[in-house]
């Protein structure tokens, strides 16, 4: 199975920071690439896909980008609505994998 | 994006079965695959698996290959997740996610259901 290691697990960051979390996949993976926000007792909500695709409706201060087998999430300007866990997900290959997560919390 | 609406939360004892449902809006099921992934109480994500909507091709995550079935019903454009031999364990939020994909691509990003509690509990 392929591996989905983020970077930082957790992250404290103020309002207007700009933020970037790093998801390495163990192989190549080529641009199947996802990330999904989900808020405590919420469905996760899809905001990229094909590793920088923004998913309809998703602000733009979101966005994806790779090198190699890393990709980043960025966000560039924090909101408060952006608190949340985010998680990284390859799908170019069965089983589908996904990060183990990234808290971002307000400091 | 599109809606998914799932069944309701589940209680069932060590040893059963639960079925879990997942309507869609039944538009364009050619184009649709439905993925099931999971959370535990506290936990990340875990794929279970993905059936396509109108023809019921499925891939099962290994882990829960023999213990997993989903099928689709398109006559009202509902997906099932039936699971069995429930264990303690299996306890979790279950969600359904659709995708459209066209040449082998997505159009957009994954639409989720509310997800659905299934406790395993005697």
């Amino acid at each position: 199975d392929i591996q989905m290691t983020q970077s930082p697990s957790s992250l404290s960051a103020s309002v207007g920071d700009r933020v970037t979390i790093t998801c390495r996949a163990s192989q190549d993976i080529g641009n199947y690439l996802a990330w999904f926000q989900q808020k405590p007792g919420k469905a996760p909500r899809s905001l990229i896909y094909a590793t920088s695709s923004l998913q309809s409706g998703v602000p733009s201060r979101f966005g994806g980008a790779q090198s190699g087998t890393d990709f980043t999430l960025t966000i560039s300007s924090l909101q408060p609505e952006d608190f949340a866990i985010y998680y990284c997900q390859q799908y170019n290959t069965y089983p589908l994998t996904f990060g183990q997560g990234t808290r971002v919390e307000i400091k | 994006q599109l809606q998914l609406e799932q069944s309701g939360a589940e209680v069932q004892k060590p040893g059963a079965s639960v079925k879990v449902s997942c309507k869609t809006a039944g538009n364009n099921l050619i184009n649709s695959y439905i993925h099931w992934v999971r959370q535990a109480p506290g936990q990340g994500l875990e794929w279970m698996g993905i059936i396509n909507a109108s023809g019921g091709r499925t891939a099962y995550a290994r882990r829960f290959r023999g213990r997993v079935t989903m099928t689709t019903d398109t006559s009202t454009g509902t997906v099932y997740m039936d699971l069995s031999s429930l264990g303690s364990e299996d306890t979790a939020v279950y969600f359904c996610a659709l995708v459209e994909v066209v040449g082998g691509n997505p159009t957009d990003g994954w639409s989720w259901g509310q997800g659905t509690l299934v406790t395993v509990s005697s």
